[in-house]
């Protein structure tokens, strides 16, 4: 079963653009979830799409922005970028609900805004 | 809302020796699941171990164990026979799973481990 894909792994940005990242979660999986990580913040949930559905939200301002298709895609959009969103941003996909539920991660995009 | 807390950022072990990494993490819930998962340099972040709130025995995979004390809220996962590539940083994390909400997960802010040859 192939894994979590993330496109593109690396993007260059400055102050002011906007970005979307794109992610293709494990085969049959239809929960995106998607992480901020930095340096001494760890990982920092932004939002969590099921069925096209943004099911949780974190503490994230407007400008983050995502959705998913009916494939189970997801895009995760930011617009007017600032240079605190320089980040590493993960993807992960997760199948089953109401028990234990494994998150799969895919390689993440290296987002740097100068 | 759940936090996961990691206490030390950087540690350092000489390989064959153990380690032991701590996580400490704050809930009202009863029924949670407990993660730690390993991000190697410049690689994907794979899961290492987990364990069920509602099971006392503590989850072992190979080297890898945990001590889960949960009257203390403590998880803290021992890497025994370190090998070179244990090099990572390590994130704990907690998961409330919900039917129908989604299982949100609360990851700590790593620790950042290196075995020493």
């Amino acid at each position: 079963k192939a894994g979590v894909t993330q496109t593109p792994r690396y993007l260059i940005k400055t102050r002011g653009q906007q970005v979307t990242l794109s992610c293709s979660p494990i085969s049959g999986h239809r929960s995106v979830s998607w992480y901020q990580q930095t340096p001494g913040q760890g990982l920092q949930f932004l939002f969590e799409y099921f069925s096209e559905t943004q099911r949780n939200k974190g503490n994230f301002p407007g400008r983050f922005s995502g959705r998913q298709f009916s494939n189970s895609r997801s895009e995760m959009n930011v617009s007017t970028l600032e240079l605190g969103d320089s980040a590493l941003y993960l993807c992960a996909s997760s199948g089953r609900e109401g028990s234990y539920n494994e998150q799969f991660f895919g390689p993440g995009t290296r987002l740097t805004v100068l | 809302a759940q936090t996961v807390t990691q206490s030390q950022p950087e540690m350092s072990v000489q390989e064959a020796e153990t380690v032991t990494l701590s996580c400490t993490y704050d809930t009202s819930e009863n029924n949670y699941y407990l993660f730690w998962y390993k991000q190697p340099p410049s690689r994907q972040m794979i899961l290492v171990i987990r364990q069920e709130a509602y099971k006392q025995q503590n989850a072992t995979e190979n080297r890898f164990s945990v001590n889960f004390q949960k009257a203390a809220k403590s998880f803290s996962l021992k890497i025994s026979d370190s090998q070179l590539g244990d090099t990572a940083m390590y994130f704990c994390a907690f998961m409330k799973p919900r039917q129908n909400t989604g299982n949100q997960f609360y990851f700590g802010t790593g620790t950042s481990l290196t075995v020493i040859p």
